[in-house]
């Protein structure tokens, strides 16, 4: 059964840009959660969708939204990127609730 | 608000010793706490989930244990072996707000 993956795996972006990550789940998972981790502060939950819907928000910026499609696939987009914004985002997909969340490996965003 | 802390920080234990590191938290309130490894260049992949008072769950040579009215988990690993050399998380999902909150987890170095 095929992973969680994310796309890009690595990106440089520039101050004032804006990005959009992607995130395919495990086939039949209907929840997708994103986070963030820098150094030091460890994984910072962004938000959680399920059935296209935004079920849970964490403590970020309007700047950092995303959605959910039909098919469960989701996308995270960050406006206006600052240098802070570097970070590795993580997606996990489970099948709803507060099951087991399985990671994708995650995208490097750089901010230059 | 939740917050998740985890000590220590990060641990050094020769191979074939025993271990255990900790993840406490201020209250119960909260759906379920789960245990995550993350290996360098890996996704973290999920050890445990547990919900009750008492849960004591076991996989392999790792266990861990919950105690919501003292609020605090135990990852135990017996035996260390080189393979076990990562970070460990812990995760709340809350009940009051729903937010998840990750600790900054402890880096377990297993020394040959």
């Amino acid at each position: 059964k095929a992973g969680v993956t994310q796309t890009p795996r690595y990106l440089i972006k520039t101050r004032g840009q804006q990005v959009t990550l992607s995130c395919s789940p495990i086939s039949g998972h209907r929840s997708v959660s994103w986070y963030q981790q820098t150094p030091g502060q460890g994984l910072q939950f962004l938000f959680e969708y399920f059935s296209e819907t935004q079920r849970n928000k964490g403590n970020f910026p309007g700047r950092f939204s995303g959605r959910q499609f039909s098919n469960s696939r989701s996308e995270m987009n960050v406006s206006t990127l600052e240098l802070g914004d570097s970070a590795l985002y993580l997606c996990a997909s489970s099948t709803g609730g507060w099951s087991e969340a399985f990671f994708g490996q995650g995208t490097r965003l750089t901010v230059v | 608000i939740l917050n998740v802390e985890q000590s220590p920080q990060s641990l050094h234990v020769q191979e074939g010793d025993s271990t255990n590191f900790t993840c406490s938290f201020p209250s119960s309130n909260f759906y379920a706490l789960h245990w995550y490894r993350w290996e360098t260049a890996k996704s973290p992949e999920a050890l445990f989930v547990m919900t009750l008072n008492g849960d004591e769950k076991k996989k392999g040579r790792i266990s861990a244990t919950l105690n919501t009215k003292e609020g605090y988990s135990y990852l135990y690993i017996k035996g260390s072996q080189p393979e076990d050399s990562a970070t460990y998380l812990c995760a709340l999902w809350g009940n009051r707000d729903d937010k998840i909150i990750f600790g900054k987890g402890t880096r377990l170095h297993i020394l040959p």
